[in-house]
Parts: structure tokens; sequence; C-alpha cells
């Protein structure tokens, strides 16, 4: 199976500040075409998971300009350019490379 | 509006089967490109991705639950149904179904989640 860890674990952030979240997986993420198969979820307080990224940094729809995926291989990063209250929550990475289909253990981020 | 709902009950007892049920509403589980995944996350834990069916009914399983489970599709109800053989308490926590897309034809993602359902299990 393929091993995503994420760092930090948890990131206290001041509204209108950056922040970044890396994930690294146990083997090359590199799919068909160039791409890579790592995708990103926020998981709001008490809500079910909303798609932020795909393919390691393509916006999902309706997701704001200020995230943003970067990475290849087996190093990624989500980064926020400016921290906003609505983002408060537990950020995934999530690799669909190969089944079994697995995530990273999270990172909760809050507001400082 | 694309929408996925999970419902089922919310109290099994242990050695006993779970079925769940996803009721996809905005899409067809039968349009190309498409399909339904299962996940779930136990309380204050991380999420696991379970199984998964393809539009054509192809089907992945986790491999560490596989003997378990069974996802099937139904699709004049357009429902995807989850079941899960002897519970267990460990087996606690929020099941989520989501649609499956692939984006540019490349691999797996999940752009629509349901709101999930809380399963304990207890005797």
């Amino acid at each position: 199976d393929i091993v995503m860890t994420q760092s930090p674990l948890s990131l206290s952030v001041t509204p209108g500040e950056p922040a970044s979240i890396s994930c690294r997986s146990s083997q090359s993420l590199l799919c068909g075409n160039g791409y890579n198969c790592v995708d990103w979820y926020l998981q709001r307080p008490g809500q079910s998971p909303q798609f932020l990224i795909y393919l390691a940094s393509y916006r999902a729809s309706g997701v704001p300009d200020r995230f943003s995926g970067s990475g290849s291989g087996t190093d990624f990063t989500l980064k926020i350019s400016r921290v906003e209250a609505e983002d408060v929550g537990v950020y995934y990475c999530m690799q669909a490379r190969q089944t079994p289909i697995t995530f990273g253990p999270g990172t909760k981020v809050d507001i400082k | 509006q694309i929408t996925l709902k999970e419902s089922g009950p919310t109290l099994v007892k242990p050695t006993q089967t779970l079925t769940l049920t996803c009721t996809l509403s905005g899409f067809s589980i039968s349009t190309s490109g498409v399909g339904v995944a299962w996940f779930r996350q136990p309380p204050g834990k991380a999420l696991e991705w379970l199984t998964l069916i393809y539009w054509n009914d192809d089907k992945r399983y986790t491999s560490s639950l596989r003997s378990r489970l069974t996802i099937s599709k139904d699709t004049s109800k357009n429902q995807v149904v989850l079941t899960m053989t002897n519970m267990d308490p460990v087996d606690r926590g929020t099941y989520y179904c989501a649609r499956l897309i692939i984006p540019f034809g490349v691999k797996d993602a999940f752009d629509i989640w349901g709101q999930g359902t809380m399963v304990t299990v207890s005797s």
C-alpha cells in the first residue's frame, strides 16, 4: 500500500497570512501523461470532505484561487495564500495512483 | 444539483451485516466516466477508502476488508449499495459515499460527497 504522510499535523494561522501543508508518499504518484495522482480535500468541522485540488495542481470547481497545489513524484504541497476564517478544518491529501486509495493523516488548520 | 445521500441503520449488533444505500441525484450511475465510492471515518480519525464501483460495473475493494465488503449498483433506482459483513465495534464511524470522476481520463477523484451516516456497533 502507498503510505501518505503530512506535515505539520496541526497549524495555527493568523487571518490573511499564508499557510503551507506538505504531503509525502512512499511511492511515486506519477500517473499517465505526466500527471501526478494526488488530490486534496478539506473537511470543515462537522462536515463531509470537500474536493479542493486534483492531479496535484488543478483547482476543483468553485475553489477560491487562494488555494494552490504543487509537487511531483513523492512530494506535494498545498498552499493557502491568505487564510480566511472559513478555511479552518482538516486537510487531507489522497493518492489514487493505485488501490487501495489511501489518505494522509490530515492536517488540522485553525485560526489564531 | 448533484447530491448523494447515505441511508441505513445507525446501530448494528456485532457479527451482523451492515447494509448502506447511497441514493444519487443529479447524475446517473450509468453515465460513462463516473462511479461511486464508499469511505469511512472513525470518530476523530482520518478518512479510509473502502470500495468503489464504476459506471461499467467494474469494482475495486480495499484489500484489508475485501472478504467483508460488497458493492453493487441498482441503475433503475440510481442507487449504490454497500454491504459489510461480520460487523465489529471497531467498525464504528461515519460512512460516506462520494461521486467518482476521472479528470482528463487519468485517475479517480471524488468531487461530491454525501453528508455521511454514523454507524455504531454494539450489542
